[in-house]
């Protein structure tokens, strides 16, 4: 059962234009949401995060926004560059557990083009 | 601040072999987790540790899968005997404390044949 989802294993974006992830999740405990990136080779990296309290949260070109009703959250990056070519990663997590691991989506894998 | 070791990057062993990795945490952090990610997969997490002791282990499969952090610092997780649905990256990833932004290192890569 997947508690994190992200429906789209790939998404092309032109660069300098809006690059918009999704991600659903079924768990109604969760209540931090982060998004990682990753690159090849290379172990995820933290990109952003947003609590439950709040339904925004920006950082530079980097934005997410979480629904709650709709269990739904997203990451925008405006605007897209070729570096941000990479998979990205939503994971979620109950801060009222008993233990602290992220749940992750699949990841998508962004591309921009020239 | 250096980052995340882990070590090897790469292994390649036969089914019914046994395997272990490394993993050495950002200097002062106090919590560790180790994941399993599958081809195609988010990471999966195995096992957190809280200083020298364990959190939460309910996703190892405790009949093959073994993990350590002696003194708190250092952490091995083994394998014994590996199946071939074993291959994966294993990443080892650390954070300042309970419920603080987590840093992952770069992983291991194990094929079983």
């Amino acid at each position: 059962d997947q508690q994190v989802k992200q429906n789209s294993p790939s998404l092309s974006v032109q660069e300098g234009r809006i690059s918009i992830l999704n991600c659903d999740y079924t768990n109604s405990m969760f209540d931090y949401f982060l998004w990682y990136k990753k690159y090849p080779a290379e172990g995820p990296t933290f990109l952003i995060s947003i609590s439950s309290i709040k339904d925004k949260n920006e950082d530079g070109r980097f934005t997410v926004f979480l629904n709650k009703s709709a269990k739904h959250l997203s990451l925008h990056i405006v605007p897209s560059q070729p570096g941000d070519s990479a998979v990205y990663f939503c994971a979620a997590s109950d801060s009222g557990g008993g233990a602290d691991g992220l749940t992750f989506g699949k990841g998508t894998h962004l591309i921009i083009q020239p | 601040e250096a980052g995340v070791a882990q070590s090897p990057r790469y292994k390649i062993i036969e089914k019914r072999q046994s395997v272990a990795f490394w993993c050495n945490p950002i200097s002062g952090h106090a919590t560790l987790y180790w994941y399993q990610q599958i081809l195609g997969q988010g990471p999966k997490l195995l096992i957190q540790f809280q200083n020298n002791g364990v959190v939460d282990d309910s996703q190892l499969p405790k009949d093959r899968f073994s993990a350590e952090r002696l003194k708190g610092v250092d952490s091995t997780l083994k394998i014994q005997p590996a199946k071939l649905e074993d291959s994966a990256v294993y990443l080892c990833a650390s954070s300042l404390d309970r419920r603080n932004e987590q840093f992952f290192g770069p992983g291991t890569r194990l094929t079983v044949l």
